[in-house]
């Protein structure tokens, strides 16, 4: 069983481009939530998802940035004209209906 | 004050040694705790998860709650080499899907 994946593991962009996540959860798993990791931070919830829903957004940024998880396909964190600042590592997590969640390798983040 | 605190450390151990890492909360809402352990430049594993008070033990890890305290302990027996990570501590409020609350973690050191 295949856990959690995440892609790409890196990913470079220029400010006021896009950056696109992507996160695969474990196979049963249908709820989604994405982290974000400052350095020398903890993780900080941004938001959760089940499929077609987001039933939490209260940890995302009002602006530039976006979240699906669509019936079909991974989960999309989609950030919008990238500025400095949202250079980090953004972790995926899956969970059955329960509270265990269960994190994906994630997905670093420069901002140049 | 932040819903959740922990020592960021660094903390550094002789190998063999027993290790106690701790959080404190504040919300007395958090009903469900867990440990995860995560190596330099990975996602977070899952070490532990209890949502009682008292102990709960795994091996050589021993999760400990004290709900009436607000605090949390994971302590490691006989700390190996291997065990070097930073060990985040996480909490939520209700049962089934939730967003988590994260400590900064601690960094471990286990010296051979």
């Amino acid at each position: 069983n295949a856990g959690v994946m995440q892609n790409p593991r890196h990913l470079v962009r220029r400010r006021g481009q896009e950056a696109r996540l992507r996160c695969s959860p474990m196979k049963g798993h249908s709820h989604v939530y994405w982290y974000r990791q400052l350095p020398e931070e903890g993780l900080k919830f941004m938001v959760y998802l089940q499929k077609e829903n987001i039933i939490d957004e209260s940890g995302m940024p009002k602006e530039r940035f976006s979240a699906e998880f669509p019936k079909e396909g991974p989960s999309i964190l989609r950030i919008q004209q990238v500025v400095r600042g949202d250079s980090a590592a953004y972790f995926c997590a899956s969970s059955p209906s329960s509270e265990t969640q269960y994190f994906g390798p994630g997905t670093r983040l420069l901002v140049l | 004050q932040k819903e959740v605190e922990q020592d960021p450390g660094p903390l550094s151990v002789p190998e063999g040694a027993i290790v106690s890492l701790n959080c404190t909360y504040s919300n007395s809402a958090f009903q469900y705790f867990m440990w995860y352990r995560q190596y330099s430049r990975k996602g977070p594993e899952l070490l532990m998860y209890t949502y009682s008070s008292g102990n709960k033990e795994d091996g050589r890890f021993t999760a400990q709650v004290d709900k009436s305290s607000k605090y949390i302990s994971l302590f490691i027996r006989d700390s190996q080499p291997s065990d070097s990570a930073t060990y985040l501590c996480a909490m939520c409020a209700r049962s089934g899907n939730t967003p988590l609350v994260f400590g900064k973690g601690t960094r471990l050191s286990v010296i051979a």
